[in-house]
């Protein structure tokens, strides 16, 4: 149990173009999901977070209208890259809470934008 | 300021020999969770176990046992028996906060990098 699938897991575009990033909690309903950052060799850099029904909470320094989150369901999540820049390429990778007594998070297998 | 600490970059062992990869953390709150992740090559981050504040008896999963020292604020994950597909990059993370109260978040160090040789 606690699968999270995301899509596309690789993505190529040219500058400026938007690329939309789908997160979704396959056997179970997730009221709060995470997007996150991941340079190479880095650690995860946390973006925002997603919350079913309101807006997404930032983190300070991730411009909200570069990134645009989207939790429409309980089971769907979406990040939204405008305007991509080739500053903006990157790993991106989501997770989805599982509540329960330890909240865990489950994580999707990531997307690669590269932006030409 | 930092929360999670891991000061192992990088580490070697050997096929079939235990390691333990250290993880140190800070914080003021009460209720916390502690997190052990492993991200091979591909890029998918994997849980791997986990420990709650309040829990008094060390988590374990598998080969996987968290050695908690609340006192010291340390989280060492400890792999037993290790395998060659152990050869990963592991996080320690922190969540702060809950569901309820909000603020709810987790934060991740910086990784060790782990090399399991044959």
């Amino acid at each position: 149990g606690a699968v999270v699938s995301q899509h596309p897991s690789r993505v190529i575009c040219k500058s400026g173009t938007s690329v939309k990033i789908e997160c979704r909690s396959l056997d179970f309903q997730a009221t709060t999901m995470f997007w996150y950052r991941q340079f190479p060799k880095q650690s995860l850099m946390l973006m925002a977070t997603s919350n079913e029904g309101s807006k997404a909470t930032y983190e300070q320094g991730v411009e909200k209208d570069k990134f645009l989150i989207n939790h429409a369901s309980l089971t769907l999540s979406t990040l939204t890259v405008t305007s991509a820049h080739p500053e903006d390429s990157s790993f991106y990778i989501c997770s989805a809470v599982l509540l329960s007594s330890t909240d865990t998070q489950y994580f999707g297998p990531g997307t690669r934008l590269t932006v030409l | 300021a930092q929360k999670i600490t891991q000061t192992q970059p990088g580490m070697f062992v050997q096929e079939k020999e235990a390691v333990t990869l250290d993880c140190t953390y800070d914080t003021s709150d009460q209720s916390y969770g502690l997190f052990w992740y492993k991200q091979p090559s591909s890029g998918e981050m994997i849980f791997l176990i986990y420990q709650g504040s309040y829990d008094e008896q060390n988590a374990t999963e598998g080969r996987y046992s968290l050695n908690f020292q609340k006192a010291r604020k340390s989280a060492n994950l400890v792999i037993s028996a290790s395998q060659l597909g152990d050869s990963a990059m592991y996080f320690c993370a922190m969540r702060e906060g809950n569901r309820n109260t909000g603020g709810f978040k987790t934060i991740f160090g910086a990784g060790t990098r782990l090399f399991v040789k044959a």
